[in-house]
């Protein structure tokens, strides 16, 4: 089956604690994006990578970080200094051809919770 | 930041009615998308529509889009309990190559 896997599907992190969530694909997409979304909004973009061993910040980057060193992973980190992390996180990739004029396909998105 | 921008927010309807979003921009753009959320699933792609495109039809439903008033609406016939989801739009965003995705209309169709 082709698509885009996150995992876990819950996550759960204590106050000072870095956790990554994961995001692979095999549709053989060079762009890869994170988004976040909070209740009742819309996706707000962290990090995008267009190519492999590149990325760059979104709009809410602070408190993130990613690595992009395969083609078919873009793991997101939220860090310690994320002092609101609680939100479900969407993962998307795109083939990277026609930036801005693409479909993105999504995964099933992974929610973080704060203990 | 989110260009798209949807109305209304949120829309009940009963199994069989029509609904009825629109999206509204504020820059020009070279297309448009829709894009449909279950509840705590991620988006699925509905429907592209082009500049030069005013209507486009996809099953039941369709998308047209004004680029003179710069807005785009969603449009789904005789609705079924499975339309239930938030519904975006999304717009290039060509300062940074990327999509501005709307804050969403949650509809509800009740059998």
């Amino acid at each position: 089956d082709g698509g885009i896997t996150q995992s876990p599907k819950y996550l759960f992190r204590k106050e000072g604690q870095n956790v990554t969530l994961s995001c692979e694909q095999n549709l053989n997409h060079d762009a890869m994006y994170w988004y976040r979304q909070d209740p009742g909004q819309g996706l707000r973009l962290i990090y995008y990578s267009q190519i492999v061993n590149d990325f760059q910040k979104g709009d809410i980057a602070e408190g993130y970080s990613v690595s992009r060193e395969k083609k078919e992973s873009f793991p997101l980190t939220v860090t310690s200094a994320q002092k609101n992390p609680t939100a479900f996180y969407l993962c998307a990739s795109s083939t990277g051809t026609a930036f801005g004029e693409e479909t993105q396909y999504f995964g099933p998105g992974t929610r973080l919770l704060v203990l | 930041s989110q260009q798209g921008e949807e109305d209304p927010q949120a829309l009940s309807i009963q199994e069989g009615e029509n609904a009825t979003m629109n999206c509204s921009y504020k820059t020009s753009i070279n297309n448009l998308q829709w894009y449909r959320q279950n509840s705590g699933r991620g988006l699925v792609h509905l429907i592209l529509i082009r500049s030069n495109e005013r209507e486009k039809h996809s099953g039941r439903l369709r998308v047209t889009l004004d680029t003179s008033k710069k807005s785009s609406s969603l449009l789904i016939t005789a609705s079924r309990a499975a339309d239930t989801a938030s519904y975006f739009c999304a717009t290039p965003h060509y300062g940074n190559n990327r999509l501005a995705f709307g804050k969403g209309n949650q509809v509800v169709v009740i059998p």
